[in-house]
């Protein structure tokens, strides 16, 4: 099955500069790879996510990056602000199979530090 | 309010208990999923339906069944509680190959002593 693993586990960064989040697969065919965030208390929720037909996308101030070639994905956050303290999870999807399982990583706390 | 509800939201329970987790959501999702949440451990799959009337496991299913008789509820069961099946527990959905994100329920925090 899908092994997805995920560095670093903690990240803590000063208020304005940027955190980067990386993660590895192991299955050539996952082809899906979306982040969530969880902040502390609640439910993990959809914050971006990206298709391996697409290399890089944004939403304001967060960005996804994906190398086929070397399978990994890595999760861009700039300016960051108190509020984007949580634990984040990366995770992977094989489109193609017969379910629709994702593969999460272990999970990477950031801290932003005023 | 469309989404998906967990009960109870938390729960300290005896070892050797039956525990049932309930699960529904409204969103009308085909697939849903069991997941355990436990410090640096990140999200485990314990079991999982794609469709109403059919299940499967994921990767720690061990002292855990579910039932999908229809598209709303996913009850998670423990037959026998044990003090490692302390943990909070997701439900998620998500509705079919089309659309891959999950939704995630608040979860529930289990206390096995």
């Amino acid at each position: 099955g899908e092994n997805v693993e995920q560095h670093p586990s903690t990240l803590s960064v000063q208020e304005g500069d940027s955190a980067v989040i990386k993660c590895t697969y192991s299955d050539s065919a996952s082809n899906y790879f979306p982040w969530y965030k969880q902040e502390l208390g609640k439910r993990p929720q959809l914050i971006i996510d990206i298709r391996s037909n697409v290399g890089e996308k944004k939403d304001q101030r967060i960005a996804v990056t994906l190398n086929k070639t070397a399978k990994h994905f890595s999760l861009h956050i700039t300016e960051t602000q108190p509020e984007d303290s949580a634990v984040y999870f990366c995770a992977a999807l094989k489109t193609l199979s017969n379910d629709y399982k994702l593969s999460f990583g272990a999970g990477t706390t950031v801290t932003v530090r005023a | 309010i469309a989404g998906i509800t967990q009960a109870p939201t938390s729960q300290i329970l005896a070892a050797g208990r039956r525990m049932t987790l309930r699960c529904t959501q409204d969103m009308r999702h085909n697939a849903m999923y069991w997941y355990r949440q436990d410090l640096g451990l990140g999200l485990r799959l314990i079991h999982y339906s794609n469709t109403a009337g059919t299940t499967g496991k994921g990767e720690v299913p061990d002292g855990y069944s579910v039932s999908r008789a229809n598209t709303d509820d996913f009850p998670l069961t423990l037959a026998s509680a044990v003090p490692s099946q302390t943990s909070v527990y997701f439900c998620a959905s998500s509705r079919d190959r089309t659309s891959y994100g999950y939704t995630f329920g608040s979860g529930t925090r289990l206390t096995v002593v």
